[in-house]
């Protein structure tokens, strides 16, 4: 069964912190992407790749960074967390093939204190 | 990529079909329409998609109509698991990875 894989489900940082959320894929995607979802707002991008160490800015990357350094691999970087980042966290990859699905990771719940 | 519209919300009974529609009067002629669903503190899970003709898988089946600019999931057999929040989504092309996620149609379905 394909996965995507999110480090943690739930998390509890201090304002402040470097956070690291994780994501890991085994279905050798190319593309992967990382989404927050709050209520009321859907689902909003903050970062995506098309490729190892290719990252592009989503439409809230502010506050936040990524890394690719291998294809399997997508983390999401809060370089000092703050408290309107405590949100749910999502995580998809998909393949370069046209037309297929995204497949999400089952989410962080990130609260920061 | 084309607007969708569904409905906010919708109840059903345990072991009946239900027809979840959505509006795409926009969409272009190489967009396709997809279905997820987001069970409560979950991720998103992908169900169905289609370009034009009729689809159907293990989980549901997706009806387009012929200009496209409308299509229904059908859920056969709704479970207490159904319980969820459905997005209708138009994408073409790789980005399916970059969609845009609204409020989707909270379906209940009840005992």
């Amino acid at each position: 069964d394909v996965k995507v894989t999110q480090s943690s489900r739930y998390l509890v940082k201090r304002t402040g912190e470097k956070v690291f959320l994780e994501c890991v894929q085994d279905m050798d995607h190319e593309n992967m992407f990382w989404y927050r979802q709050d209520p009321g707002l859907g689902l909003r991008l903050i970062y995506f790749s098309y490729d190892v160490k290719m990252k592009e800015k989503g439409d809230i990357p502010e506050g936040y960074s990524v890394s690719r350094e291998k294809k399997e691999r997508f983390s999401l970087i809060l370089e000092s967390a703050s408290t309107n980042q405590t949100s749910m966290y999502l995580c998809a990859s998909t393949s370069g093939t046209e037309n297929t699905e995204a497949f999400f990771g089952q989410g962080t719940r990130l609260t920061v204190v | 990529d084309a607007k969708t519209t569904q409905p906010t919300s919708m109840d059903c009974a345990e072991g009946r079909a239900e027809n979840l529609p959505c509006n795409h009067s926009t969409i272009s002629g190489n967009e396709y329409v997809y279905w997820y669903r987001q069970i409560h503190s979950q991720g998103p899970q992908y169900i169905i998609h289609g370009l034009k003709n009729n689809e159907t898988n293990e989980m549901a089946s997706l009806i387009i109509t012929e200009d496209r600019k409308s299509s229904t999931l059908i859920l056969p057999h709704a479970t207490l698991r159904d319980t969820a929040v459905y997005y209708c989504i138009v994408k073409a092309g790789t980005n399916a990875g970059k969609s845009t996620f609204g409020d989707g149609t909270t379906l209940t379905v009840k005992p």
